[in-house]
């Protein structure tokens, strides 16, 4: 049974680009969630999908986006990168459902560094 | 918002003792999750607590939820180097916002 993964493992872009995150959760979840985390920090929360459309969004500003696939894997993308942005970003998989005991569990992540 | 207040921040004991890290919130949730996490790896799941009370134990580590499931704490017995890392709390806030919410972190050294 394959857990979460993610690609790629680090990533080195310069500001003003573009990047884009994979995810792929674990098997027989159905939602997924971005989080940012800063070296030493907690994560912080990007957005969460389920069923091909964002549900929550943290307070992350619009150059973020994402996007589901009908597979449940997901994409994040950032644009116009800032040096700001440098972090670990964290894919976490849950499986929905009301009355039940939702639980994340994370890829390794990808490790971006915008110089 | 911070909803999740963990305590201490940094910890840095010698192999055997004892150690409580916390995880404090005005806010109820309907789960709680400890992680712990190693310097650039994604948080690994230790355990998950529900029920308002709850104990559980994984061997030298003691997890308790609150009787009101808006705090919780994690005791280790005879902490042992491989303990070392990040510990964070994460509260699902089905009702409030319906994420997940993470703690500051614990950053945990046991020296040998």
């Amino acid at each position: 049974d394959a857990g979460v993964t993610q690609s790629p493992t680090h990533l080195i872009k310069t500001r003003g680009q573009q990047v884009t995150l994979r995810c792929s959760p674990k098997s027989g979840h159905d939602t997924v969630s971005w989080y940012q985390q800063a070296l030493g920090q907690g994560p912080q929360f990007i957005f969460q999908y389920y069923e091909e459309e964002e549900r929550q969004r943290g307070n992350f500003p619009d150059r973020f986006s994402g996007h589901q696939f009908p597979n449940y894997s997901s994409e994040l993308n950032v644009n116009a990168l800032l040096l700001g942005d440098s972090a670990l970003y964290l894919c976490a998989s849950s499986l929905s459902g009301r009355g039940s005991v939702r639980t994340q569990y994370f890829g390794p992540g990808t490790r971006l560094l915008v110089l | 918002t911070q909803l999740l207040e963990q305590s201490p921040q940094f910890l840095s004991i010698q192999e055997g003792e004892n150690l409580t890290v916390y995880c404090n919130s005005s806010s109820v949730f309907s789960s709680l999750q400890w992680y712990r996490q190693e310097p650039g790896e994604g948080p690994v799941l230790l355990v998950t607590v529900v029920t308002g009370g709850e104990v559980k134990k994984l061997k030298r580590l003691t997890f308790q939820f609150g009787d009101a499931r808006k705090d919780s704490s994690l005791h280790i017995t005879a902490a042992q180097p491989g303990d070392t890392g990040l510990y964070l709390c994460a509260g699902d806030g089905r009702r409030a916002g319906n994420q997940f919410y993470f703690g500051t972190g614990t950053s945990l050294t046991v020296i040998p």
